[in-house]
């Protein structure tokens, strides 16, 4: 079974640095793009930063932009979100996400973790 | 940026009922739209891709249809599980977008 496990979120306050993990075990990681997507109450879903299964290619919503850095290790099946400068705005719950091809255009997400929780707050 | 509307926000159906959801797109999509479900602490769950066809595992209750602009999630028969929030997605343009969803809850 696919499984995609976030972890390193929590209580930062504004202006510092996370960085998200996403251990993905079940499929061969290397195959797929992964990628990032926030939930919020008020703004809903966002797809934040997806990237190409060889790490080659990623996009950044412009609202993350300079800020957030996507990263990944096949060899290790691990998805990272590095992110920076964090703002309240940033406060949501952040999944990771499977597309269901090498590349993430256009192409669904077909997986999801279970998400982690990031509050940006002093 | 395309924007997804979703309507209605709410619906408010019985156990058994048919459901019917749309989606608007502000451009044209082709087929490139996807649905999900979400409940309550979970993540949302694919259901349907390439705006009819259903993921692997979803029930044959659950169909998709529309190209273009315009989408339709059809629930023939409601059963208790199906109560939950539903978004459209597109992803045949970066960035890719979601609707705000709609909650279809028990009447």
């Amino acid at each position: 079974d696919v499984q995609l496990l976030e972890s390193g979120g929590g209580l930062v306050e504004p202006g510092g640095s996370l960085r998200l993990s996403c251990a993905a075990s079940g499929f061969t990681f290397s195959n797929y793009a992964m990628g990032w997507v926030r939930q919020t109450p008020g703004e809903g879903l966002e797809c934040v930063s997806p990237m190409s299964a060889t790490g080659g290619t990623a996009y950044y919503a412009d609202s993350v932009k300079g800020r957030f850095t996507i990263s990944r290790e096949n060899s290790q099946n691990t998805l990272y979100l590095q992110m920076n400068s964090l703002t309240v705005e940033d406060t949501a719950v952040y999944y990771c996400v499977r597309y269901n091809d090498a590349w993430y255009s256009p192409h669904p997400i077909d997986y999801w973790g279970q998400g982690t929780l990031v509050t940006v707050s002093s | 940026e395309i924007v997804l509307t979703q309507s209605p926000g709410t619906l408010s159906l019985s156990p058994g009922e048919r459901a019917t959801l749309s989606c608007r797109a502000s451009q044209s999509l082709g087929a490139y739209l996807a649905w999900y479900q979400q409940k309550p602490g979970q993540a949302p769950r694919l259901l349907i891709y390439g705006a009819s066809s259903r993921a692997t595992g979803i029930p044959g209750r659950f169909s998709g249809s529309g190209s273009g602009t315009d989408f339709t999630l059809t629930i023939s028969r409601l059963e208790p599980e199906d109560f939950a929030v539903y978004y459209c997605q597109q992803y045949g343009s970066s960035p890719q977008t979601f609707g705000l969803g709609t909650k279809v809850q028990i009447k």
